[in-house]
């Protein structure tokens, strides 16, 4: 069975500072690998994903982030960070068992401060 | 193009009693997911549907928990009878079976506003 660890549950940063949020799997197989976003008051929506290629993917405002396969793991980072980023950050995996199903981490909560 | 819609958007009953969700999914997506996602934790996937086919559902409590997708579009989740522990955020989302940039299992999911249910 698959599985995943987001290990920073509550993040607070400034504004301009770098942010990293961590997330590992297990699964052995071919994963696709996906970042979902929550801002307040709003739907969880997709920031990126990675399912073949390049393992450096690039999302939407300015987040990327990186499939290292020999750590099974999937880390999320931006440069500098805005208030407009304060929301909530899920992992997500997606890997062969039968079928596709999809786990999801419980979530990295990020506060980042004017 | 309109998002998944679900409903209601909240919930209020009493243990023992039942309860229904209701999704309707972006036009086009063949497969629908319901999930519950409990304060402090990330989504737990219930089932998921393949048009009217369901793809899986191991982790739905079946002996309270059912869910149907008649005629492929829309979907409801139902819980008789509810406990304490069924409080929580029921997600619905949908996507299409397979993007074209993409192989399966990499299709990104569209989520609704989910519907918040409190079990007293």
């Amino acid at each position: 069975a698959q599985s995943v660890s987001q290990h920073n549950h509550h993040v607070i940063l400034s504004e301009a500072a770098s942010l990293e949020l961590g997330c590992n799997y297990s699964y052995g197989g071919t994963v696709n690998l996906f970042w979902y976003v929550q801002y307040p008051g709003q739907h969880l929506q997709l920031l990126l994903k990675y399912f073949s290629g390049d393992p450096l993917v690039k999302g939407i405002k300015g987040f990327e982030a990186e499939f290292i396969k020999s750590k099974f793991s999937f880390n999320l980072r931006k440069p500098s960070v805005q208030w407009s980023d304060t929301a909530e950050y899920f992992c997500a995996v997606n890997g062969w068992g039968g079928s596709y199903i999809p786990t999801f981490g419980r979530g990295t909560s990020l506060i980042v401060h004017p | 193009e309109a998002g998944v819609a679900q409903s209601p958007r909240y919930k209020i009953i009493e243990k023992r009693q039942s309860v229904a969700f209701w999704c309707n999914p972006i036009s086009g997506h063949a497969t629908l997911y319901w999930y519950q996602q409990i304060l402090g934790q990330g989504p737990k996937l219930l089932i998921q549907f393949q048009n009217n086919g369901v793809v899986d559902d191991s982790q739905l409590p079946k002996d309270r928990f059912s869910a149907e997708r008649l005629k492929g579009v829309d979907s409801t989740l139902k819980i008789q009878p509810a406990k304490l522990e069924d409080s929580a955020v029921y997600l619905c989302a949908s996507s299409l079976a397979l993007e074209a940039s993409g192989g399966f299992g990499s299709e990104t999911q569209y989520f609704g506003p989910g519907t918040r249910l409190l079990v007293l």
